[in-house]
């Protein structure tokens, strides 16, 4: 079975620095699908960023950027220019082809943003 | 496009009552996952539903059932409520059956507090 894990219950960072989150994963699967969500305390889930394994090119969407290390099963997301509205719940997640929905999360990090 | 609509968004329940959930999922969305967010479990999946069939189902108690509709419109349904079942439920939609790029991304709902007592 596929387990993601978040390494790091919460963290810091004062406004308009960077910071990295962590997340590794556990599969047999060569080809499947990573994703950010954030979820900020509105409770809505937002995606932040999408990763498919069999690109060797890391995703970037603004100033949100991965390192996806296949070998390693890493997979963790850079935020650049911190601002406040980027204080959330950030939720790594796994999905495999074929999966019919089921996205594995791992437990996720807690991201304060300080001015 | 409007996103994902969930209803309500916050129901109270006592023990032993039934609950109704409901979800529209994004225009064109015809797959519908729902989540169960609890702190101490963290997202657990459901199951998940397309052209009114499910097709997968995580590890519940039967007392959660779900059905969709031909307008891919999703309901959940928890029987007997237990306090255990006091969570946040998270519905999500995707573009089309088949994962294959963009089309496997799930985008979600605000989500349903649902609080027994």
């Amino acid at each position: 079975a596929q387990t993601v894990t978040q390494s790091q219950p919460e963290m810091s960072v004062q406004e308009a620095e960077t910071v990295t989150l962590s997340c590794t994963y556990d599969t047999s699967e060569n080809n499947y699908y990573l994703f950010w969500y954030k979820q900020p305390p509105s409770r809505q889930m937002i995606l932040v960023i999408r990763q498919e394994a069999y690109k060797q090119q890391n995703a970037t969407e603004n100033r949100f950027s991965v390192n996806f290390q296949k070998a390693a099963k890493s997979f963790s997301l850079k935020i650049s220019d911190s601002q406040l509205g980027d204080t959330a719940m950030y939720f790594c997640a796994f999905m495999k082809p074929g999966s019919q929905g089921n996205l594995i999360f791992g437990k996720g990090t807690k991201l304060s943003v300080k001015p | 496009k409007a996103g994902v609509t969930q209803t309500p968004r916050y129901l109270i329940k006592t023990r032993g009552q039934q609950v109704t959930l409901s979800c529209s999922p994004i225009s064109g969305h015809r797959s519908v996952s729902w989540y169960q967010q609890t702190p101490g479990q963290g997202l657990q999946f459901l199951f998940e539903y397309f052209s009114e069939t499910q097709r997968n189902k995580g590890n519940f108690p039967g007392r959660f059932s779900g059905r969709q509709f031909s307008n891919s419109r999703s309901e959940m349904n928890v029987s007997t409520l237990e306090l255990g079942d006091s969570a946040l439920y998270l519905c999500a939609s995707s573009l089309i059956k088949w994962d294959s790029g963009n089309r496997a991304t799930q985008y979600f709902g605000p989500g349903t507090r649902l609080t027994v007592l």
